[in-house]
C-alpha cells in the first residue's frame, strides 16, 4: 500500500498569518496520463471531511483561494494564506492513485 | 443541494452483522460512484471500496474483503454497506461519500458510528 506521511502532526498559527502542511507518499502519484492523484480534505470539528483541493493543485468548488496545493511526484504541501477562525481542524492528505486509496493520519490546525 | 444521508447509530454485539445506508439526493444517484470509509481515532481514515452504483459492480480495499460488502438500490437512490463477524476492531464511524472521477469523494454523508461490544 501506498503510504502517506503527513507533517507536522499539528500546527497553531496566527490568524491572519499563513501555515503549511506537508505531505509525503511512498511512490510517486504522477500518472502517466499527467495527472497527479493526492487530495487535500478538512474534517473540523464535529464534521465530516470535506474536499479542498483535488488533482495536487486544483481548488474544489467554494473552497477560498487562500487555500493552495502544490509539489511534485513524492512531495506535496497545503498552503494556508491568511489563516481564520473557520480554518481549524484536522487536515488529511490522500491519494487516489492505486487500490487501496489510502490517507495521511492529519495535521491539527489550531489557533494560537 | 447534494445530500447523502446516512442511518443512525449502531450497537450490535461481537460476531453480528449491522447493515448501513446512505440515501443520496440533489443529483443523478447513477452518475457517480458510492464510496465508503472507516475512521478511527487510532487509525484514521481508512477506506473500505466502493461500488458502481449503475452496474452494482464493487471494488474493495484488500483488508476489507469478506468484512464489508456493498450493494445498492437504485430505485431509492441508497447504497448500503454490510458489516459481518463483527469484533471490538470494527467499532468506528463509517462514512460513504460521493465517488466522482474528478472529484473524487466530495460530497460526504454525516457519519455512522458503528459500537461493537458485549
Amino acid at each position: 500500500d501506498i503510504v502517506m506521511t503527513q507533517a507536522p502532526l499539528s500546527v497553531s498559527v496566527t490568524p491572519g498569518e499563513s501555515a503549511s502542511i506537508s505531505c509525503r507518499s511512498s511512490k510517486s502519484l504522477l500518472h502517466s496520463n499527467g495527472i497527479t492523484y493526492v487530495y487535500w480534505y478538512l474534517q473540523k470539528p464535529g464534521k465530516s471531511p470535506q474536499l479542498l483541493i483535488y488533482r495536487m493543485s486544483n481548488l474544489a468548488s467554494g473552497v477560498p483561494d487562500r487555500f493552495s496545493g502544490s509539489g511534485s511526484e513524492t512531495d506535496f504541501t497545503l498552503k494556508i494564506s491568511r489563516v481564520e477562525a473557520e480554518d481549524v481542524g484536522i487536515y488529511y492528505c490522500g491519494q487516489l492513485l492505486e487500490n487501496p486509496y489510502t490517507f495521511g493520519a492529519g495535521t491539527k490546525l489550531e489557533l494560537k | 443541494q447534494v445530500q447523502l444521508q446516512q442511518s443512525g447509530a449502531e450497537l450490535a454485539k461481537p460476531g453480528s452483522s449491522v447493515k448501513i445506508s446512505c440515501k443520496a439526493s440533489g443529483y443523478t444517484f447513477t452518475s457517480y460512484y458510492i464510496s465508503w470509509i472507516k475512521q478511527t481515532t487510532g487509525q484514521g481514515l481508512e477506506y473500505i471500496g466502493y461500488i458502481n452504483t449503475g452496474s452494482g459492480g464493487t471494488n474493495y480495499n484488500e483488508k476489507f474483503k469478506g468484512k464489508a460488502t456493498l450493494t445498492v438500490d437504485k430505485s431509492s437512490s441508497t447504497a448500503f454497506m454490510q458489516l459481518s463477524s463483527l469484533t471490538p476492531d470494527d467499532s468506528a464511524v463509517y462514512y460513504c461519500a460521493r465517488f466522482g472521477r474528478v472529484y473524487p469523494l466530495d460530497y460526504w454523508g454525516q457519519g455512522v458510528m458503528v459500537t461493537v461490544s458485549s
